[in-house]
């Protein structure tokens, strides 16, 4: 089946510090969404990119759908302890009948040390 | 707003067992989904479902069944549970059409001893 490749797998990184992650596909997704888990519960809706190009921010986290509809990158300013959490990348090819499917990559472990 | 509703939140069965994971939404969504999450595996599509009475597999079916008689609820059902289905499931919902947003429940942890 498709796969998404998400990168990188975890980080550590240290309070204030900016954070990048993406996720790379070898087929077209014509919808990029950006997930973030948290013990426990289950994924957040963070970001939905329908776009190609399109640079979209909720607060610290700005994700963009790459031109090519194959990647998309989510970024994390100035990160703070609350951060801490798998984040998700996820594509739907298409609307309509079986391509409501979303395929997921398999997450970023995020860790920010205080 | 309740959104997405799993019951149970934690279960343990003996492998052979039977049981039916819950699923309810108040979004009156028409798309709605099941999946597994295993360390190091991402979210795994189960079954999925396009409105009532329309059900089809995902990428991981085997040993599941789903049913959808109404809008609002999409049972998971385990046959006879083994130990390899031991694993957090997560149910989904979203609109069909332009909108790809999937709401998630609170997960059910699973462990089949």
């Amino acid at each position: 089946g498709q796969q998404l490749n998400q990168s990188p797998q975890s980080m550590f990184i240290q309070e204030g510090e900016d954070v990048s992650m993406n996720c790379t596909s070898s087929s077209i997704f014509n919808t990029w969404l950006w997930y973030k888990q948290e013990p426990g519960e289950g994924p957040v809706l963070l970001i939905a990119l329908y776009k190609a190009g399109e640079l979209t921010s909720n607060g610290r986290l700005t994700a963009q759908f790459g031109i090519t509809r194959k990647d998309s990158f989510l970024n994390i300013s100035a990160s703070i302890p609350s951060d801490v959490g798998i984040y998700f990348c996820a594509g739907q090819r298409n609307s309509g009948g079986s391509n409501y499917k979303l395929t997921f990559g398999k997450g970023t472990l995020l860790t920010v040390n205080p | 707003n309740a959104g997405v509703t799993q019951t149970p939140k934690f279960q343990v069965l003996k492998t052979g067992q039977s049981m039916t994971l819950q699923c309810a939404q108040d979004m009156n969504h028409e798309y709605m989904s099941w999946y597994r999450q295993d360390p190091g595996m991402g979210l795994r599509l189960i079954h999925y479902s396009v409105g009532a009475g329309i059900t089809d597999q995902g990428e991981v079916p085997n040993g599941y069944n789903v049913s959808r008689s109404t809008t609002e609820d999409f049972p998971l059902r385990l046959l006879s549970a083994a130990p390899s289905q031991t694993s957090v499931y997560f149910c989904a919902s979203s609109w069909t059409g332009g909108r790809a947003e999937a709401f998630f429940g609170q997960g059910t942890r699973l462990t089949v001893v």
